[in-house]
């Protein structure tokens, strides 16, 4: 069974850092590509980055290119998400998410950790 | 950016009745679209992908379908664990898009 953990959510201030962890399990962690999702209060999902199995092609979202950094050691089987200059709207659960393939083609999501909640305010 | 548009954003069905959400993309994703479920405090479960093929475990009461850039999920006879939020998402092209979701609410 796959799963992921995610943890280092928490209460920043504006212009903060942040660094999101999530623990996998379950499937051969270097044959996947991973990503981040997040939710603010009340809304819809929202696409954050991706990275490809072996970490060489990563992708953003306009809103966070620049300021996010995505990351994974496969050694560790975990999943990585930097966070610098945080702002009010980057408040949101953020959830590490499986893809179905590689990183090259089906790009979708098909397993979800929980989430862990980022809060960005002073 | 592929936009997606998800209609309506709140389905009132009662339980037993069928219901059907639509998802339009902005451009073609060619089939290229997956729809995913969640239910309060919890996360998005994986439902279905190439706009009609359903993921592991999924009820057959549960089908998708594509016509051009807009596809349609159909429930057939909701059960109480269906009511929840369905949201649509195209992988034909980065950046990754989501539709802004679905209610589907106990009538």
């Amino acid at each position: 069974e796959v799963q992921l953990w995610e943890s280092g959510g928490g209460l920043v201030q504006p212009e903060g850092s942040l660094r999101l962890s999530c623990a996998a399990s379950g499937f051969t962690f270097g044959n996947y590509a991973l990503g981040w999702v997040r939710q603010a209060p009340g809304r819809g999902l929202d696409w954050v980055s991706a990275i490809s199995s072996d970490g060489g092609t990563t992708n953003y979202a306009d809103s966070v290119r620049g300021r996010f950094t995505i990351s994974r050691d496969n050694s560790r089987n975990t999943l990585y998400l930097q966070m610098n200059s945080l702002r009010a709207d980057d408040t949101a659960v953020f959830y590490c998410a499986k893809i179905v393939g590689s990183g090259t083609y089906y790009n979708l999501f098909d397993s979800w950790g929980q989430g862990t909640l980022v809060t960005v305010s002073s | 950016e592929i936009v997606m548009t998800q209609s309506p954003a709140t389905l009132s069905v009662s339980p037993g009745e069928g219901a059907t959400l639509s998802c339009r993309a902005s451009q073609s994703v060619n089939v290229y679209l997956a729809w995913y479920q969640q239910k309060p405090g919890q996360a998005p479960r994986f439902l279905m992908y190439d706009g009609s093929t359903r993921a592991t475990g999924v009820p057959a009461r549960f089908s998708g379908s594509r016509s051009g850039t807009e596809f349609t999920l159909s429930i057939s006879s909701l059960q109480s664990e269906d009511f929840a939020v369905y949201y649509c998402l195209q992988y034909h092209s980065w950046p990754l898009t989501f539709g802004g979701g679905t209610k589907v609410e106990i009538k």
